[in-house]
């Protein structure tokens, strides 16, 4: 049972290039959120979906776009990459919207911009 | 004054310690606590998950809200080498998982020494 899987583990991006940061869910899950991890501070959520063709922002979108054309994928787009833009994004996925439903997450992508 | 703040750690103890891991909040609104645990180079995994004031206990770990103070903490019994993590908090105001109504700390690394 592999949950939620993300692609690339690691990249690095020159200033200003493009990328998509692939996430593939096996769970059936309607729930999809990307959020970005920083030392020292807490998750941050940049786009969720709460089902296939609905997606919307949240605390930190800048920078990034998402699609969901189907329930198990939920790519996220970084256009004109910069340094800002370091991090380590997870992709999570749930069942439900309830807050004792849990967040599945992906392993993370690693992501340097120079 | 961030919305929730942990003590970043590390933390080191020795086996077989009991450990207290704590947060606090500024919202007086969030009535739903969640605890996840992340392993080094992995995504978030979900702990515990507590609904309003009082204590839950699920094996060696009890999680406890006290609203009164704005204070969570996740107390860990006789710890063990593997519950080395970093360890986030989370809340909610609002019984929907996802959007911007989901808040992570940023996380205690704890170390246990064997």
């Amino acid at each position: 049972n592999a949950g939620v899987t993300q692609t690339p583990k690691f990249r690095i991006l020159k200033i200003g290039q493009s990328m998509t940061l692939q996430c593939t869910q096996d769970m059936n899950h309607n729930y999809m959120y990307w959020y970005r991890q920083d030392p020292g501070m807490g998750l941050k959520l940049i786009y969720y979906s709460v089902g296939a063709g609905i997606t919307d922002k949240g605390e930190v979108p800048n920078g990034y776009n998402v699609s969901r054309s189907t329930t198990e994928d939920f790519p996220l787009r970084l256009e004109l990459a910069a340094p800002s833009q370091t991090s380590v994004y997870f992709c999570a996925s749930s069942s439900t919207g309830r807050p004792g439903s849990p967040l599945h997450f992906g392993n993370g992508t690693r992501l340097t911009v120079t | 004054q961030k919305e929730v703040e942990q003590d970043p750690g590390p933390l080191s103890v020795p086996e077989g310690a009991i450990v207290s891991l704590n947060c606090t909040y500024s919202n007086s609104a969030f009535q739903y606590f969640m605890w996840y645990r992340q392993y080094s180079r992995k995504g978030p995994e979900l702990l515990m998950y507590t609904y309003s004031s009082g204590n839950k206990e699920d094996g060696r770990f009890t999680a406890q809200v006290d609203k009164s103070s704005k204070y969570i903490s996740l107390f860990i019994r006789d710890s063990q080498p593997s519950d080395s993590a970093t360890y986030l908090c989370a809340m909610s105001a609002r019984p929907e998982n996802y959007g911007q109504n989901f808040v992570f700390g940023p996380g205690t690394r704890l170390s246990v020494l064997p």
